[in-house]
């Protein structure tokens, strides 16, 4: 069963930085296409951004709203992927998710239980 | 960036049968979007029901199903129970970016 937890979500100042990170297991994560997706207290879920795998080029897309902020990685030797997150704003105060495409089986996106991130003065 | 369009709210009694819609912005949604279908319920993560248009998962009641719809992704859900009372979120695709509709939030009454 594929399992993914995030982690690294807290409280932090406007205009801070925070990495959060995204530990997958249980499918075979050199052939994943990664994401990440937030949702904003009491809002609709926003897509981020995501990061297809090395046989994809491992090319990285982001929604506008965070491009030039946001930067998503992947370390395949340890079934982790990131998201730096800088200049960030109060407005990005969400729980923040990963998503996992599986490219082998071509079937998606398996959910983690999300990293509440709190922007505030 | 594109505009993905869903009903706000809709209501089916138990046992019926409602249709959610997904439009985009840029005109007639293809099976070339990748359509999703995600179901949240209050405090819980979501989950996807259906991927591609019309793929489900093992977990995805057999109620659910998804297709292309009057230039729209419909998701069609037939014999409603009322633990489907939930929010539900369409998504597509436009060459590697991805962006969600708003959501429909559907009440079993």
């Amino acid at each position: 069963e594929v399992q993914l937890v995030e982690s690294g979500g807290g409280l932090v100042m406007p205009g801070g930085s925070l990495r959060l990170s995204c530990a997958a297991s249980e499918f075979t994560f050199i052939s994943a296409s990664m994401n990440w997706v937030r949702q904003a207290p009491g809002k609709g879920l926003e897509w981020i951004g995501r990061i297809y795998s090395k046989t994809v080029r491992g090319t990285t897309v982001y929604a506008a709203p965070v491009k030039g902020r946001f930067t998503i990685s992947r370390d395949d030797s340890k079934n982790m992927v990131y998201l730096q997150m800088n200049s960030l704003k109060i407005e990005d105060t969400a729980v923040y998710y990963c998503t996992a495409y599986l490219e082998t089986t071509r079937s998606g996106d398996y959910w983690g239980l999300g990293t509440l991130v709190t922007v505030s003065p | 960036q594109a505009v993905v369009t869903q009903e706000p709210s809709l209501t089916v009694s138990p046992g019926g049968t409602v249709t959610l819609t997904c439009g985009s912005s840029t005109g007639t949604v293809t099976s070339d979007h990748y359509p999703y279908w995600f179901q949240q319920k209050p405090g819980q993560t979501p989950w996807t029901l259906i991927y591609d248009t019309t793929n489900k998962h093992s977990w995805t009641p057999a109620r659910f199903s998804g297709s292309l719809l009057g230039g729209k992704a419909a998701l069609t859900l037939s014999g409603a129970q009322p633990e489907d009372e939930a929010d539900y979120y369409c998504l597509l695709s436009y060459a590697g970016t991805r962006v969600f509709g708003g959501g429909t939030k559907l009440t079993v009454l």
